[in-house]
Formats: structure tokens, sequence, C-alpha cells
């Protein structure tokens, strides 16, 4: 089946860092790829909509210079934390859909677990 | 606006013990919906979903029935294992010029041995 798969599984960086997080569809073109945001024992919030060619379509309440969103190529889109401090700590899941489209469930990475120290 | 409502947890159940999360929606239009789960540090993983009214979906045991009467698509399993210990999400899924997918707070569930 269709694999997303999402790079790094952890990191711990100092406070100030930039942080970037990658995001592949490993068997299917995806034009549309979502970045979420976990905080523990909560569910998933959108923060994102990364279209393949195009600016990203942030939600309300994200700062869109904070968490910067490249999807350059049908295949992969990062989401990088600049300047990264401890209440950016959190987990990070990204999910891909299908170039077709269709109403087809989308595809989650195993998530990134961010920690600033 | 859509919204996605899940029973709140944690579920505590002794193995073999039947389970109902119970899930509802609100949304524009025709919703696909789905259930989600969770294993501790890892990301999401689907375990099964309904496209249209009445559909059921099932998967490893676990079934779900799209009513739209009630807009409700609960979750049940005859008989839970220890494995089956995770967060179950409920969401659905519309189209707004693009499939955006809506998530419920998550159940956690604990299945005691």
């Amino acid at each position: 089946g269709a694999v997303v798969s999402q790079h790094p599984s952890w990191v711990i960086c100092k406070s100030g860092t930039s942080v970037k997080i990658e995001c592949r569809s490993l068997d299917f073109q995806a034009t549309t790829m979502f970045w979420y945001r976990q905080f523990p024992k909560q569910s998933l919030m959108l923060m994102a909509t990364s279209n393949e060619g195009s600016k990203a379509t942030y939600e309300q309440g994200v700062e869109k210079d904070k968490f910067l969103i490249n999807h350059a190529s049908l295949t992969l889109s990062t989401l990088t934390v600049t300047s990264a401090h401890p209440e950016d700590s959190s987990f990070y899941i990204c999910s891909a859909e299908r170039a077709e489209g269709s109403n087809q469930p989308q595809h989650f990475g195993d998530g990134t677990r961010l920690s600033i120290l | 606006g859509d919204s996605v409502t899940q029973m709140e947890g944690p579920v505590t159940l002794s193995e073999e013990a039947f389970l109902t999360i119970n899930c509802t929606y609100t949304a524009t239009g025709y919703p696909s919906l789905f259930w989600y789960v969770q294993y501790p540090g890892e990301g999401l993983q689907l375990l099964l979903k309904a496209t249209k009214a009445d559909d059921k979906g099932s998967n490893k045991g676990f079934e779900a029935t799209y009513r739209k009467e009630t807009t409700s698509f609960h979750l049940e399993k005859g008989s839970v294992q220890v494995s089956d210990s995770a967060v179950y999400f409920c969401a659905l899924s519309v189209n707004t010029g693009g499939f955006k997918t809506i998530f419920g707070a998550g159940t956690r569930l604990f299945v005691k041995a």
C-alpha cells in the first residue's frame, strides 16, 4: 500500500535553532500534503495545507513565518520550524493525498517528535 | 462549521470485553467518515472508513456504520485485546475544493489482561 515517510522521527535541539522536517510519499504522487501538530493527549490540529508548486494555505492562528512550508515536488513537502523555542515542542505529523484525488483517505507519516531545550 | 465529537476517555476494559466508542459529526454536504488508530509514539493508521450512508467499515474485528439519520459513526469491537490499547480518532473528510480532514479529540483505550 501507499507509504508516507517522515524524517526525522525525533529531534532534540537548542532554543533558537531552525529544524526541518521532511514528508515524502514513497509510491504515489501527492499534489496535496497536510501538516498537523499534536499536543500530548490531544487531537491533531491542522496547521497548513501544502500544495505542490504553490504557496501553502495556513490555518488561522498559525504563523507563516514561524512554520515555513515548501512543497517543491509531487513527492516531497518540508516543514521548517524557524528559531524554535520550547513552546514549539510537539509531535508534528504530515499526511499526503493522492494526486488523482477522489474520496480517498490521507496517508499519514509516523510523525516527528520535536523537543526544544 | 464541520466538526466531530467523540466520547471522552480514557476507556478502560478487560480483555475480551465489548467496546463501543461513540462518534457524531456535523457536516455540510456528504462527508466520508473514518476511524484512525494511534499507538504510543507513532503516527496515525487508518483503521476503517465509510464513504456513504449505511456503509459499514470493518477491519481487524472493528466495525462502524455510517448512520446519516443520527449523524453517527460509532466504533465497535466484540472482544478487545490488550494489543488494542491505543488512541482512536474519529474523523470526517469533506471536499472544499480539496479534501480536508477534521478529527475528533481522540479516545484513549486501555485494555487490561
